[in-house]
């Protein structure tokens, strides 16, 4: 069975440029969480899809951003991108319910 | 609002010997808890979780985890670690209101010397 996966696997931007990132979860899996590990600051939760809608989100601006789709896929948008942008970013899925959630393996996002 | 505190920003400690990487929340509601495993440009591995029932949870790789309610605390064990157990460990809580929003500690470096 595939687990999370996301793509590109890095990504350079300039600054000021937008960036998208997608993930496809586990199979059968109806959530997808987005995460942002930055040197220094940690895993910091950014936004939670669920059959499609927004669910909640974490402490970022607007500027970030993003949408499921209806096969569960999902993009996670930043526009404006600013160097503090650059991070690690960790795509999760879960299947509905109190269980627990799998990581990809992470798309690297430099802005220069 | 929930946090996690891992106590050891670093563990250095010699192969063959045991490890605890310690781990505390705070949460006012009943939680989920989590140790996670993260190899040097690699994405989260899930090593064990408590979601209910027996506090002594047993993981992957022969880690284990006690919760203590009282001490509100997920205390991640391996009686002996191996060299290829060098990582960063994170504790993650959820207490099931956001789904499976999870809310991290600041992560332990275990570095394991031969």
């Amino acid at each position: 069975e595939a687990g999370v996966t996301q793509s590109p696997t890095h990504l350079i931007k300039t600054r000021g440029q937008q960036a998208t990132l997608r993930c496809s979860p586990i199979s059968g899996h109806t959530s997808v969480y987005w995460y942002q590990q930055a040197l220094g600051l940690g895993l910091q939760f950014l936004l939670w899809y669920d059959e499609g809608e927004e669910r909640n989100r974490g402490n970022f601006p607007p500027r970030f951003s993003g949408r499921q789709f209806p096969n569960y896929s999902s993009e996670l948008n930043v526009n404006a991108l600013e160097l503090e942008d650059s991070a690690l970013y960790l795509c999760a899925s879960s299947p509905g319910g109190k269980t627990e959630a799998f990581f990809g393996q992470g798309t690297r996002l430099t802005v220069v | 609002a929930q946090s996690v505190t891992q106590l050891d920003s670093q563990v250095p400690v010699f192969e063959e010997a045991p490890v605890e990487l310690r781990c505390n929340y705070s949460s006012s509601v009943s939680v989920y808890l989590f140790w996670y495993v993260q190899y040097p440009n690699q994405g989260l591995q899930l090593l064990l979780k408590y979601l209910s029932g027996s506090t002594l949870v047993k993981g992957i790789n022969g880690f284990e985890a006690e919760f203590n309610k009282s001490q509100t605390s997920f205390h991640l064990r391996k009686p002996s670690v191996h060299i290829s157990d060098t990582a960063e460990y994170f504790c993650a809580v959820s207490d099931g209101e956001y789904g499976n929003k999870l809310v991290f500690g600041a992560g332990t470096i275990l570095r394991v010397k031969s």
